[in-house]
């Protein structure tokens, strides 16, 4: 099983809302992480999980709360999103250290 | 500064022709990735090169890692429509975590 999974699909959600986003794989990775893919620009990340341990923060504004429950599960928590903060968001994973990372076939983000 | 450079950009081709995506950076990487990406789905990855000269070859696809593993190349042999969509190379840095990403080639293949 090589396989990542994220729900929902596709998420549409107003600047007040608070949703959360899901990721899960079953392939044993320890490190997990977040991307954010603008329309025609490469993904750019956002978080990194390495043992259950957040381990790289790029930056990200403090309205994305990610959350790493278990080594199989990875969720992104948003609150008070902007317009701009629409995106195609990417879950992925990988063994520490890498150097191959798995990636599941995202989330599109409509924030309105 | 872009860690990774990719040209061309945007590559159309018709059907049958062979193409060639580079992927160049002045740093030297632990290893190298490409992965083909369609419209609203993740990217899936094609190949991973390690060994500086390495050369991989995937059916019609052949990846190549610079002897000083700064550069790869990824060549198609008579493309057919099936191989549209965004290409990527990405590179690790020693043994962090971070996945760096070139910006892309998006290739479209006319039939």
């Amino acid at each position: 099983d090589t396989e990542v999974t994220q729900t929902p699909k596709h998420l549409v959600m107003g600047m007040t809302n608070k949703k959360s986003l899901k990721c899960e794989q079953h392939m044993g990775h320890r490190a997990m992480y977040w991307y954010k893919q603008k329309a025609k620009k490469p993904p750019e990340l956002m978080f990194v999980y390495s043992y259950e341990k957040l381990s790289i923060n790029e930056s990200v504004p403090s309205r994305f709360s990610p959350e790493c429950p278990n080594s199989s599960l990875l969720n992104l928590h948003l609150h008070a999103l902007q317009p701009e903060d629409s995106a195609l968001y990417l879950c992925a994973s990988s063994h520490p250290g890498g150097p191959e990372a798995f990636f599941g076939q995202g989330t599109r983000l409509t924030v309105v | 500064t872009q860690l990774l450079e990719q040209s061309p950009q945007f590559l159309s081709i018709q059907e049958g022709e062979n193409l060639t995506v580079y992927c160049n950076s002045s740093s030297v990487f632990s290893s190298l990735q490409w992965y083909r990406q369609e419209p609203g789905e993740g990217p899936v990855l094609l190949v991973t090169v390690v060994t500086g000269g390495e050369v991989k070859k995937l059916k019609r696809l052949t990846f190549q890692f610079g002897d000083a593993r700064k550069d790869s190349s990824l060549h198609i042999t008579a493309a057919q429509p099936g191989d549209t969509g965004l290409y990527l190379c990405a590179g690790v840095k020693g043994s962090n975590y971070k996945l760096t990403f070139g910006k892309g080639t998006l290739l479209t293949v006319n039939p």
